[in-house]
């Protein structure tokens, strides 16, 4: 079965300093894609970065950047020089064969001042 | 400006009434989605449409129901059928399958909040 595992429920993270979430997910389809989205306390949902399975280099979108590794089916979100905006839900999903989004559960980050 | 836009944002309902939550985009999207996330929770797709007309289940559409007569428009009727309602709700569009776009980000309205009463 298709899953997406996200297995930090929190994290705190000092501001100006690096962080990365961690998403696992298992399928058996050779095309796939990979998404982080944010979520803020206001409950929106902010797409920030995809990863297409066939794509080589890991995709960046300024201070995001993605670590696709296919062989360990991973896909970390890196975040740079983190600031107090960043405090917010992020998700990992999965696009699956039929072109639905698979979700994860979420992490949720503060960024601390 | 192009966009989503849900309508309330926050609801009350009594038990065994009726509801229905307004989902509009402007995006010229083919498809559109319908989402319930429970506190600490990923989302979870109710129903989905590719196309004017048609719809189709999700994982959780028990209790639920939409219509999709306008493209731009993807209304989710909460039933009294549906025994836990409380949740917020999330209504999403994407371009569709149709011209075979890989990328298929999905945007996403500012959601309606449910309470059942």
């Amino acid at each position: 079965a298709q899953k997406i595992t996200q297995t930090q429920p929190g994290m705190f993270v000092q501001e100006k300093e690096a962080v990365t979430l961690d998403c696992t997910y298992d399928t058996s389809d050779q095309s796939y894609g990979l998404f982080w989205y944010k979520q803020p306390s206001s409950g929106e949902m902010i797409f920030l970065i995809y990863q297409g399975s066939y794509d080589e280099q890991n995709a960046t979108e300024g201070r995001y950047s993605l670590n696709f590794q296919k062989a360990r089916k991973s896909a970390n979100l890196v975040i740079s020089a983190s600031q107090l905006g960043d405090s917010a839900m992020y998700f990992c999903a999965m696009r699956d064969s039929n072109y639905q989004l698979i979700w994860g559960a979420g992490t949720k980050l503060i960024i601390k001042p | 400006d192009g966009g989503i836009t849900q309508s309330p944002k926050y609801l009350f309902r009594k038990e065994g009434q009726n509801v229905t939550l307004s989902c509009e985009q402007n995006l010229n999207h083919d498809a559109m989605y319908w989402y319930r996330q429970d506190p600490g929770q990923g989302l979870r797709l109710i129903y989905y449409s590719q196309i004017v007309n048609d719809f189709q289940k999700g994982d959780i559409a028990e209790g639920y129901s939409v219509s999709r007569e306008k493209k731009e428009s993807f209304p989710l009727t909460v039933t009294s059928a549906q025994k836990n309602p409380t949740a917020f709700y999330l209504c999403a569009s994407s371009r569709g399958l149709a011209g075979g776009y890989s990328y298929n980000e999905q945007f996403f309205g500012p959601g309606t909040r449910l309470t059942v009463l």
